[in-house]
Protein backbone atom coordinates (compact mmCIF):
# COMPACT_ATOMS: atom_id res chain seq x y z
CA UNK A 1 0.00 0.00 0.00
CA UNK A 2 0.97 3.66 0.61
CA UNK A 3 3.11 3.58 3.52
CA UNK A 4 1.03 5.10 5.84
CA UNK A 5 2.09 5.16 9.40
CA UNK A 6 -0.09 6.55 12.30
CA UNK A 7 1.11 6.91 15.64
CA UNK A 8 -0.42 6.25 18.33
CA UNK A 9 -2.29 3.19 17.31
CA UNK A 10 -4.82 3.83 20.77
CA UNK A 11 -4.86 6.86 22.80
CA UNK A 12 -6.92 7.86 25.95
CA UNK A 13 -6.62 10.93 27.31
CA UNK A 14 -8.96 13.17 29.73
CA UNK A 15 -11.42 16.12 28.55
CA UNK A 16 -9.67 19.27 28.57
CA UNK A 17 -6.01 17.57 27.42
CA UNK A 18 -4.08 19.06 24.34
CA UNK A 19 -3.44 15.54 21.93
CA UNK A 20 -1.26 14.99 18.98
CA UNK A 21 -1.85 12.99 16.67
CA UNK A 22 1.00 11.89 13.81
CA UNK A 23 0.63 10.80 10.11
CA UNK A 24 4.11 9.53 8.40
CA UNK A 25 3.99 8.45 4.41
CA UNK A 26 7.06 7.23 2.45
CA UNK A 27 5.33 7.88 -0.81
CA UNK A 28 6.10 11.51 -1.38
CA UNK A 29 2.45 12.18 -2.39
CA UNK A 30 1.31 16.06 -2.40
CA UNK A 31 -2.00 15.48 -0.51
CA UNK A 32 -2.96 13.93 2.72
CA UNK A 33 -6.21 13.95 4.74
CA UNK A 34 -7.34 13.56 8.08
CA UNK A 35 -10.81 11.75 8.65
CA UNK A 36 -12.30 10.80 11.98
CA UNK A 37 -14.96 7.65 11.38
CA UNK A 38 -18.39 7.53 13.96
CA UNK A 39 -21.06 4.98 13.58
CA UNK A 40 -23.99 6.53 11.47
CA UNK A 41 -21.93 9.24 10.30
CA UNK A 42 -19.43 7.38 7.83
CA UNK A 43 -15.83 9.03 6.88
CA UNK A 44 -15.92 12.87 7.82
CA UNK A 45 -12.99 15.06 6.62
CA UNK A 46 -11.30 17.39 9.65
CA UNK A 47 -8.60 19.05 7.45
CA UNK A 48 -6.58 18.39 4.54
CA UNK A 49 -3.52 19.69 3.42
CA UNK A 50 -2.14 19.93 -0.40
CA UNK A 51 1.82 20.88 0.00
CA UNK A 52 4.29 21.87 2.55
CA UNK A 53 2.40 24.51 4.77
CA UNK A 54 -0.81 24.58 2.77
CA UNK A 55 -4.21 23.15 4.40
CA UNK A 56 -7.29 24.16 4.37
CA UNK A 57 -10.86 22.85 6.65
CA UNK A 58 -13.06 19.77 6.10
CA UNK A 59 -16.41 19.42 6.73
CA UNK A 60 -15.87 18.96 10.88
CA UNK A 61 -12.71 21.12 11.45
CA UNK A 62 -13.87 22.82 14.77
CA UNK A 63 -11.71 21.70 17.63
CA UNK A 64 -8.69 20.32 15.54
CA UNK A 65 -5.82 22.21 14.05
CA UNK A 66 -3.23 20.98 11.43
CA UNK A 67 0.20 21.30 10.64
CA UNK A 68 2.50 20.14 8.13
CA UNK A 69 6.02 21.23 7.99
CA UNK A 70 7.50 18.33 5.96
CA UNK A 71 6.04 16.83 2.95
CA UNK A 72 6.21 12.95 4.73
CA UNK A 73 4.27 14.36 7.83
CA UNK A 74 0.94 15.99 8.60
CA UNK A 75 -0.05 16.08 12.51
CA UNK A 76 -3.59 16.73 13.80
CA UNK A 77 -3.65 18.46 17.33
CA UNK A 78 -6.74 18.65 19.64
CA UNK A 79 -6.23 21.85 21.48
CA UNK A 80 -8.35 21.07 23.94
CA UNK A 81 -10.08 17.43 23.83
CA UNK A 82 -13.57 17.15 24.16
CA UNK A 83 -15.87 13.37 24.27
CA UNK A 84 -17.78 14.44 21.52
CA UNK A 85 -14.03 14.14 19.78
CA UNK A 86 -13.99 10.24 20.86
CA UNK A 87 -13.36 8.47 17.54
CA UNK A 88 -11.31 6.67 14.84
CA UNK A 89 -9.07 8.64 12.88
CA UNK A 90 -7.67 7.66 9.64
CA UNK A 91 -4.66 9.44 7.60
CA UNK A 92 -5.04 9.69 3.96
CA UNK A 93 -2.73 10.40 0.86
CA UNK A 94 -3.60 10.84 -2.68
CA UNK A 95 -1.56 10.25 -5.47
CA UNK A 96 -0.78 12.78 -8.53
CA UNK A 97 -4.10 14.00 -10.43
CA UNK A 98 -4.12 12.56 -14.05
CA UNK A 99 -6.64 15.36 -16.28
CA UNK A 100 -10.02 15.06 -14.95
CA UNK A 101 -9.76 12.32 -13.10
CA UNK A 102 -8.69 11.91 -9.50
CA UNK A 103 -6.12 9.30 -7.55
CA UNK A 104 -7.96 7.35 -5.21
CA UNK A 105 -7.01 7.96 -1.12
CA UNK A 106 -5.28 5.32 0.06
CA UNK A 107 -5.46 4.90 4.17
CA UNK A 108 -3.36 4.13 7.10
CA UNK A 109 -3.88 1.70 9.76
CA UNK A 110 -5.59 4.70 12.16
CA UNK A 111 -5.85 5.66 15.37
CA UNK A 112 -8.46 5.17 18.21
CA UNK A 113 -9.08 8.15 20.55
CA UNK A 114 -10.97 8.15 23.39
CA UNK A 115 -11.85 11.00 25.62
CA UNK A 116 -12.54 10.18 28.96
CA UNK B 1 -29.32 16.05 1.10
CA UNK B 2 -26.19 14.07 1.89
CA UNK B 3 -23.18 14.17 -0.86
CA UNK B 4 -23.22 10.44 -1.80
CA UNK B 5 -26.12 7.64 -0.44
CA UNK B 6 -25.72 4.19 0.76
CA UNK B 7 -28.40 1.41 2.11
CA UNK B 8 -26.73 0.70 5.21
CA UNK B 9 -27.79 -3.12 5.26
CA UNK B 10 -27.41 -4.97 6.39
CA UNK B 11 -27.09 -7.10 3.47
CA UNK B 12 -27.00 -10.98 3.65
CA UNK B 13 -26.51 -13.20 0.86
CA UNK B 14 -25.38 -16.71 0.26
CA UNK B 15 -21.90 -18.25 -0.45
CA UNK B 16 -21.23 -18.51 -4.23
CA UNK B 17 -24.59 -15.98 -4.63
CA UNK B 18 -23.78 -12.65 -6.64
CA UNK B 19 -24.08 -9.30 -3.86
CA UNK B 20 -25.10 -6.15 -5.85
CA UNK B 21 -24.14 -3.21 -3.24
CA UNK B 22 -25.49 0.43 -4.85
CA UNK B 23 -24.94 4.04 -3.90
CA UNK B 24 -26.04 7.27 -5.40
CA UNK B 25 -24.63 10.85 -5.74
CA UNK B 26 -25.90 14.34 -5.72
CA UNK B 27 -23.27 16.56 -7.59
CA UNK B 28 -23.57 15.70 -11.44
CA UNK B 29 -19.92 17.34 -11.39
CA UNK B 30 -18.92 14.14 -10.07
CA UNK B 31 -16.30 12.42 -12.22
CA UNK B 32 -14.26 10.01 -10.10
CA UNK B 33 -15.21 7.32 -8.20
CA UNK B 34 -14.41 4.68 -5.62
CA UNK B 35 -15.81 1.49 -3.85
CA UNK B 36 -13.73 0.74 -0.79
CA UNK B 37 -13.86 -2.25 1.54
CA UNK B 38 -13.28 -1.94 5.52
CA UNK B 39 -13.37 -4.99 7.98
CA UNK B 40 -14.05 -4.51 11.18
CA UNK B 41 -11.32 -2.49 13.15
CA UNK B 42 -9.52 -1.84 10.28
CA UNK B 43 -8.74 1.22 7.77
CA UNK B 44 -10.49 0.91 4.59
CA UNK B 45 -8.47 -0.52 1.42
CA UNK B 46 -9.53 0.57 -2.06
CA UNK B 47 -11.40 -2.01 -4.64
CA UNK B 48 -11.73 -0.13 -7.31
CA UNK B 49 -12.44 2.75 -9.02
CA UNK B 50 -14.26 3.93 -12.08
CA UNK B 51 -14.42 7.56 -14.17
CA UNK B 52 -16.30 6.53 -17.24
CA UNK B 53 -20.03 5.21 -17.94
CA UNK B 54 -20.42 1.47 -18.18
CA UNK B 55 -18.95 -1.42 -16.04
CA UNK B 56 -15.38 -2.45 -15.16
CA UNK B 57 -14.61 -6.05 -14.00
CA UNK B 58 -11.64 -6.77 -11.84
CA UNK B 59 -11.86 -10.63 -11.06
CA UNK B 60 -14.89 -11.03 -9.08
CA UNK B 61 -15.74 -7.57 -8.94
CA UNK B 62 -17.65 -5.15 -11.19
CA UNK B 63 -18.00 -1.61 -10.97
CA UNK B 64 -20.81 -0.31 -12.76
CA UNK B 65 -21.34 3.55 -13.42
CA UNK B 66 -24.45 5.78 -14.99
CA UNK B 67 -24.17 9.02 -14.75
CA UNK B 68 -27.40 10.17 -16.03
CA UNK B 69 -29.32 8.45 -13.08
CA UNK B 70 -25.96 9.40 -10.51
CA UNK B 71 -25.86 5.69 -9.47
CA UNK B 72 -22.50 3.70 -9.44
CA UNK B 73 -22.73 0.05 -8.62
CA UNK B 74 -20.70 -2.90 -6.92
CA UNK B 75 -21.58 -6.74 -7.90
CA UNK B 76 -19.69 -8.93 -6.08
CA UNK B 77 -19.70 -12.47 -8.07
CA UNK B 78 -19.07 -16.44 -5.84
CA UNK B 79 -19.28 -14.64 -2.97
CA UNK B 80 -17.13 -15.93 -0.16
CA UNK B 81 -17.24 -15.75 3.31
CA UNK B 82 -13.91 -13.63 3.08
CA UNK B 83 -16.42 -10.87 1.64
CA UNK B 84 -17.80 -9.99 4.24
CA UNK B 85 -16.94 -6.24 5.74
CA UNK B 86 -18.84 -2.76 5.01
CA UNK B 87 -18.55 -1.35 1.87
CA UNK B 88 -17.89 2.70 1.11
CA UNK B 89 -18.91 4.52 -1.67
CA UNK B 90 -16.71 7.47 -2.54
CA UNK B 91 -17.00 10.35 -4.85
CA UNK B 92 -14.67 13.10 -5.84
CA UNK B 93 -15.56 16.14 -8.57
CA UNK B 94 -13.14 15.73 -10.79
CA UNK B 95 -9.84 17.29 -9.70
CA UNK B 96 -11.28 18.92 -6.42
CA UNK B 97 -9.34 17.82 -3.21
CA UNK B 98 -12.36 16.55 -1.20
CA UNK B 99 -13.61 12.91 -1.46
CA UNK B 100 -17.36 12.12 0.12
CA UNK B 101 -18.07 9.31 1.55
CA UNK B 102 -21.10 7.19 1.87
CA UNK B 103 -21.79 5.49 5.18
CA UNK B 104 -21.25 2.26 4.40
CA UNK B 105 -22.93 -1.16 3.32
CA UNK B 106 -22.46 -4.07 5.62
CA UNK B 107 -22.47 -7.70 3.59
CA UNK B 108 -22.66 -10.64 5.59
CA UNK B 109 -21.92 -13.67 3.33
CA UNK B 110 -23.41 -16.73 4.63
CA UNK B 111 -21.25 -20.05 4.49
Amino acid sequence: DAGITQSPRHKVTETGTPVTLRCHQTENHRYMYWYRQDPGHGLRLIHYSYGVKDTDKGEVSDGYSVSRSKTEDFLLTLESATSSQTSVYFCATKGPTGGRYNSPLHFGNGTRLTVT
Amino acid sequence: QKEVEQNSGPLSVPEGAIASLNCTYSDRGSQSFFWYRQYSGKSPELIMFIYSNGDKEDGRFTAQLNKASQYVSLLIRDSQPSDSATYLCAVNRGTGNQFYFGTGTSLTVIP
